[in-house]
């Protein structure tokens, strides 16, 4: 079964800083898809930047960009110019890209902090 | 832009009771699913549901959970026999498909329903 790890509970970042959120996980498939979703006050979670494993570039949005290292199992996310919209929790999440329900597993999530 | 509503947004039950959480997915969406997250602990998938019957659920849905899709439009979870471990927050996903234009793999999430179980 595959798991997802967000080893940061929690993360503060100054308004228009950088900051990066750490996400690993662990599966025996080769061909798969990884997320990133946002969860603010409101709960409502959002699809921030999706990544397939067979590309070699990384994902970018916008000021959302991920560093995907498929050897280390590592997806993180980075966050430039940081502004206080940002602040919510932050959801790393796998997918199979086998036939299927396309269900998600997610981690823990990190909770972000956005200091004025 | 179009969004999936989950009613209620609280709702407190006594042990035993029975509960059905609702939703209602983007109107043009096939797959639908329900996730939940028991407070400070991981969002975990619970069961998909597609062309009106189950595609896939996870261990924890066992025989007190079960789904719904009465109307075409509302999509719900209902919990036979509440338990204290049930308290969490439930939340509904719906995705397009391959015949979506625009995005068929994203999950489009509710705001979840808080359930306690007092």
């Amino acid at each position: 079964a595959q798991t997802v790890t967000q080893s940061q509970p929690e993360m503060s970042v100054q308004e228009a800083e950088t900051v990066t959120l750490s996400c690993t996980y662990d599966t025996s498939e080769s061909d798969y898809y990884l997320f990133w979703y946002k969860q603010p006050p409101s709960r409502q979670m959002i699809l921030v930047i999706r990544q397939e494993a067979y590309k070699q570039q990384n994902a970018t949005e916008n000021r959302f960009s991920v560093n995907f290292q498929k050897a280390a199992k590592s997806f993180s996310l980075k966050i430039s110019d940081s502004q206080l919209g940002d602040a919510a929790m932050y959801f790393c999440a796998y997918r199979s890209a086998g036939a299927g329900s396309y269900q998600l597993t997610f981690g823990k999530g990190t909770k972000l902090s956005v200091i004025p | 832009e179009p969004e999936v509503t989950q009613t209620p947004s609280h709702q407190v039950t006594q042990m035993g009771q029975e509960v059905i959480l609702r939703c209602v997915p983007i109107s043009n969406h096939l797959y639908f699913y329900w996730y939940r997250q028991i407070l400070g602990q991981k969002v975990e998938f619970l069961v998909s549901f597609y062309n009106n019957e189950i595609s896939e659920k996870s261990e924890i849905f066992d025989d007190q959970f079960s789904v719904e899709r009465p109307d075409g439009s509302n999509f719900t979870l209902k919990i036979r026999s509440t338990k204290l471990e049930d308290s969490a927050m439930y939340f509904c996903a719906s995705r397009g498909g391959r015949g979506a234009v625009v995005r068929h793999y994203e999950q489009y999430f509710g705001p979840g329903t808080r359930l306690t179980v007092t």
